[in-house]
């Protein structure tokens, strides 16, 4: 199946300070990738689409100016959580899929902890 | 009403035997369903995804699908300890920007025991 490699797999930072998450589709071009976050026992929430080459579509209640998306190419797209506290540690995970309607290929998501 | 609505559960099974997980879903004009699998501290794995009315069937698992009562669920025969898991479903809506999106249940722990 398609992989899709998440980078990194943890961050411990303090608060105040930007965290850059990458995403990369390794064996396909992905021209949508999601990025979602996930707090301990819920469910995984859409933060926002990404599509090559456009800027992302924010979910309602996500702050753009907050965390950054770039989706410069087919294979990679990065998440950047602006000055950070402690309220944004989570679990983000990224999914990119090659088609509408097809299923989702998922990063192995990053641990954000928020000192 | 949420958008998609699974039993948190937890649902524990022996081992061998079915285990039986539902979800429903608002959007009436949802098209594609999934089934993912999570581990503890890991990212969802697909299972399963359905698309039509009825029932698919890979190896141990079958999904079931009803958009006239906006259901599909998961079966899971001779379970096994390793299916231990919270199993989330998603299902396929419009984004804002028109493009589609998946949503995703709360997820139900599954609990298998030897």
């Amino acid at each position: 199946g398609a992989v899709v490699s998440q980078h990194p797999s943890r961050v411990i930072c303090k608060s105040g300070t930007s965290v850059k998450i990458e995403c990369r589709s390794l064996d396909f071009q992905a021209t949508t990738m999601f990025w979602y976050r996930q707090f301990p026992k819920q469910s995984l929430m859409l933060m926002a689409t990404s599509n090559e080459g456009s800027k992302a579509t924010y979910e309602q209640g996500v702050e753009k100016d907050k965390f950054l998306i770039n989706h410069a190419s087919l294979t990679l797209s990065t998440l950047t959580v602006t000055s950070a506290h402690p309220e944004d540690s989570s679990f983000y995970i990224c999914s990119a899929r090659v088609r509408v309607g097809e299923k989702l290929f998922f990063g192995s998501g990053t641990q954000l902890s928020v000192l | 009403q949420k958008e998609v609505e699974q039993n948190s559960g937890p649902l524990s099974v022996p081992e061998g035997a079915i285990a039986s997980l539902n979800c429903t879903y608002s959007d009436r004009g949802s098209q594609s369903f999934f089934w993912y699998r999570q581990y503890s501290g890991k990212s969802p794995e697909l299972i399963m995804s359905i698309y039509s009315n009825g029932d698919k069937e890979d190896g141990r698992f079958t999904a079931q699908l009803n958009k006239a009562s906006q259901y599909v669920s998961l079966l899971i025969r001779d379970s096994q300890p390793s299916d231990s898991a919270t199993y989330l479903c998603a299902v396929s809506r419009l984004n804002q920007g028109g493009s589609e999106k998946l949503v995703f249940g709360k997820g139900t722990k599954l609990t298998v025991n030897p």
